[in-house]
């Protein structure tokens, strides 16, 4: 059955830091990967998804995810941190040729200043 | 102009007591789904439905009656709520031949079961 694990479940950084969220899955085929972001009273919006191809995904707000088969992850990344950027973080993975999407249990990101 | 929009925004009521969640998109698509999010952020999806047709039912108790009069509408109709009912639930939408897993949600409709 699919899965998907996010180790962490709360990060702290300071802004202008980089970050890194972990995301690992679960998976027969090669799967379908997206990460969401929901910030505080709002719903989740799409930050990126890998489908094929490059393995490296450039997503909007600066985010990009890299999949990595051998180690079953898809781990988002940003370069230097900015305030807003504060919220919960979703990783899903989709089975191809459905629309049913496992989500895992989120990370929540704060950011200093 | 909002995309997903859902009605209401907060809902408190009783134990036992019958009430439904509206959601309507004006994106075009023709796949609209309910997804429960629980206190701990967990994200599960309940139902899918494609062009008025059922397509998921994720084995939420019957309590839960979705309905969709057309495909820009899918409503939540909730029988005899109970506690563990309380949560945050999600609308989303997506277009069948798009790329599978694009949903785009709306705010969330949080319920609170006294």
């Amino acid at each position: 059955a699919q899965s998907v694990t996010q180790p962490d479940i709360h990060i702290t950084v300071s802004e202008g830091a980089s970050l890194e969220l972990r995301c690992n899955y679960s998976y027969g085929a090669t799967p379908y990967l997206f990460w969401y972001v929901q910030s505080p009273g709002q719903g989740l919006q799409l930050l990126l998804k890998y489908f094929s191809g490059d393995t490296l995904v450039q997503g909007i707000k600066g985010f990009e995810a890299e999949f990595k088969r051998s180690q079953s992850s898809f781990n988002l990344r940003k370069p230097s941190v900015h305030w807003s950027d504060a919220a919960e973080y979703f990783c899903a993975v989709g089975a191809g040729g459905t629309d049913k999407l496992i989500f895992g249990t989120g990370t929540r990101l704060q950011v200093f200043p | 102009d909002t995309a997903v929009s859902q009605t209401p925004k907060y809902l408190v009521t009783q134990m036992g007591n019958d009430k439904s969640i509206k959601c309507e998109q004006n994106l075009g698509h023709d796949t609209m789904y309910w997804y429960k999010q629980d206190s701990k952020k967990f994200l599960k999806i309940m139902f899918s439905y494609n062009n008025k047709e059922l397509i998921i039912n994720e084995t939420v108790p019957n309590r839960f009656s979705p309905k969709s009069p057309d495909k820009a509408h899918l409503n939540l109709h909730i029988n005899s709520l109970e506690l563990g009912d309380s949560a945050v639930y999600f609308c989303a939408s997506s277009r069948r031949e798009g790329p599978p897993g694009e949903l785009f949600f709306g705010e969330g409709s949080r319920l609170t079961v006294l």
